[in-house]
This record gives structure tokens, C-alpha cells and sequence, in this order.
């Protein structure tokens, strides 16, 4: 059983689609989430970042957390084809700078134009 | 890619050989990781340093050692390669004072082994 869920599609949406990407967990401890983006044959890069519950918005990106529920989102609005990419989600206990994060599998996103 | 490098970008080697991976950073973090990325499994931790000559193993350590002499340079060995090692690997660092989360980490652009 991994300790993070995630489809790993691929998804396939048209151009100004809205699209909900989406984690599990199943750690209680985990209380910091992010989102990575990660072009093809390209490393990961941060993409958003949130701390315990709630919505954290950034332009067109949305990151949600329902601790709950050990349910992380993140929605793209008017998906344009440069989102076209893997989206990875990771968590950690602790918020320190040597922290381990544990990453999904990774959701790949094709945005058609 | 954050002032990090990796080499070589691509490998092929037979099974049985060793091989050393490089990363090296120019930004002065204390933090190298080095990762394994595999369809079905995404990112899994292969060892970790928090300082020069101070390393710890990840969730994937077996048949793989690393060490750091010098805080800019991470090195990823293969004692021996096996077609199970065949992967995308991406070293990673973090601790600086980038601005962002302190947690975050930065990756490099990844080096693609093969092991025939």
C-alpha cells in the first residue's frame, strides 16, 4: 500500500477545459502539500504550495486540502496546451529544509489546442 | 534548473559494470537527494546527504552508495548494474535561501540510465 495515491491518467482534456488533478494519503502526519510540474524530460518544478486545509489560489491554479479526508486537489482553470505535463504531489510532516518528501506517481495532462 | 547539473544525461551499460552519476550544484545548499523515477512508481528517495561526508540511505537504497566530499558535488554509484537499475535519475537540493518553502527542493535535468 502506497502511502500516496494518485491516478496516473493520462488525461486528455480540450483547450479552456477545466481540470482537477488529485492525491490520497493515508499518513495523519503529513501537514505540508505541494504540487510539482514536471515537463517531459525535464525535472520537477514547484508548483504550488499549502500548509494543513484549506484553498490556496495562484492565477489559474487552485491547490485545495481536505485533511479530513487525506485528499489533496489542485484544479486548472482555462487549461491552455503549455500545462501539457506531469503534475506531482508531495507531502511531509515537517516544514524543514531538509525535509523527505513523498511524492505520487504522477498524473500526465495533455491540453489539446 | 536552479543552478544544478547532472552527468552524464544519457548512459547505456551492460549488467555486471559500476557506474557513477555526478551531480554537482552551484548554489550552496546543504541538502542533495538523489531520486529514481519509474512509470508506476513516480519519485522514490535512493539516498540523501545533509552535509559533506554526512549521507543516510532512502526507501531504495540496495545495490546503490553515494558519497559527498565537497558540499557542490553528490556522487550516485551502481556497484554492480542490473537491468532492474535501468531508470531516470534526478538529483535534487534543498536548504538555501531561495525565498520559497523551506521544504522545497530543486531538481536537476535528470540522467538516463540503461542497463542491458
Amino acid at each position: 500500500q502506497k502511502e500516496v495515491e494518485q491516478d496516473p491518467g493520462p488525461l486528455s482534456v480540450p483547450e479552456g477545459a477545466i481540470v482537477s488533478l488529485n492525491c490520497t494519503y493515508s499518513n495523519s502526519a503529513f501537514q505540508y502539500f505541494m504540487w510539482y510540474r514536471q515537463y517531459s524530460r525535464k525535472g520537477p518544478e514547484l508548483l504550488m504550495y499549502t500548509y494543513s486545509s484549506g484553498n490556496k489560489e495562484d492565477g489559474r491554479f487552485t491547490a485545495q486540502v481536505d485533511k479530513s479526508s487525506k485528499y489533496i486537489s489542485l484544479f486548472i482553470r482555462d487549461s491552455q496546451p503549455s500545462d501539457s505535463a506531469t503534475y506531482l504531489c508531495a507531502m511531509t510532516p515537517e516544514e524543514t529544509s531538509g525535509s523527505r518528501l513523498t511524492f505520487g506517481e504522477g498524473t500526465q495532462l495533455t491540453v489539446n489546442p | 534548473d536552479a543552478g544544478i547539473t547532472q552527468s552524464p544525461r544519457h548512459k547505456v551499460t551492460e549488467t555486471g559494470t559500476p557506474v557513477t552519476l555526478r551531480c554537482h550544484q552551484t548554489e550552496n545548499h546543504r541538502y542533495m537527494y538523489w531520486y529514481r523515477q519509474d512509470p508506476g512508481h513516480g519519485l522514490r528517495l535512493i539516498h540523501y546527504s545533509y552535509g559533506v561526508k554526512d549521507t543516510d540511505k532512502g526507501e531504495v537504497s540496495d545495490g546503490y552508495s553515494v558519497s559527498r566530499s565537497k558540499t557542490e558535488d553528490f556522487l550516485l554509484t551502481l556497484e554492480s548494474a542490473t537491468s532492474s537499475q535501468t531508470s531516470v535519475y534526478f538529483c535534487a537540493i534543498s536548504g538555501g535561501l531561495a525565498g520559497g518553502p523551506v521544504s522545497e527542493q530543486f531538481f536537476g535535468p535528470g540522467t538516463r540510465l540503461t542497463v542491458l
